[in-house]
């Protein structure tokens, strides 16, 4: 049971160049996140969907884009990216309630 | 909105002594409540959780209680180790978002 898995795990990329991010869960959760992490700020989320073919914004969505076709697939697309994306993004899921989400081990995104 | 605010670090103990960090939370309704670790270069992991006033949740020698009166959850251990250094986040959840706190820093050394 893998649980939560990110590839890839590591990501270098030059100003303007896109990439995408892969989440996949093993646990048939309908619900996906995924967040950034950045010093001294915690967690925000970014997008999060809450059922195949259903994506809805989270607090900072802007230069993102996801998709979710399959239940245990949801992907994190960065069209143009720029300095200001260089973060860890972190993917969770979960089923309701409590609603206690399980993260995967987390990308790390540098944009020069 | 739903907010959570946690007590700064970083914090810096000594193998064996007592862990608090305090965590407070604003909420319309009556959210459930969790603390995360996160070891280094790693995702974030449940530590535990508490669903309910008064409940107290407990995992690897730690223990918080949820308290609606005073809208806590305070994390505590009794008697730390070098394996407790990670960072902590206190988080709760009204429906299927979580709230996070910034996190805090503990450090543990021998």
């Amino acid at each position: 049971n893998a649980g939560v898995t990110q590839t890839p795990k590591f990501r270098v990329l030059k100003t303007g160049q896109s990439m995408t991010l892969l989440c996949a869960q093993d646990m048939n959760h309908e619900y996906m996140y995924w967040y950034r992490q950045d010093p001294g700020m915690g967690l925000r989320l970014i997008h999060y969907s809450v059922g195949e073919g259903t994506t809805a914004k989270g607090e900072v969505p802007d230069g993102y884009n996801v998709s979710r076709l399959k239940k245990q697939n949801f992907l994190l697309g960065l069209e143009s990216a720029a300095p200001s994306q260089t973060s860890v993004y972190f993917c969770a899921s979960t089923q309701p309630p409590p609603y206690e989400q399980y993260f995967g081990p987390g990308t790390r995104l540098t944009v020069t | 909105g739903d907010s959570v605010t946690q007590m700064e670090g970083p914090v810096t103990l000594s193998e064996e002594a007592f862990l608090t960090i305090n965590c407070t939370y604003t909420a319309t309704g009556y959210p459930s409540l969790f603390w995360y670790v996160q070891y280094p270069g790693e995702g974030l992991q449940l530590l535990l959780k508490a669903t309910k006033a008064d409940d107290k949740g407990s995992n690897k020698g730690f223990e918080a209680t949820y308290r609606k009166e005073t809208t806590s959850f305070h994390l505590e251990k009794g008697s730390v180790q070098v394996s407790d250094s990670a960072v902590y986040f206190c988080a709760l959840s009204e429906d299927y978002k979580l709230s996070f706190g910034a996190g805090t820093t503990v450090t543990v050394r021998a």
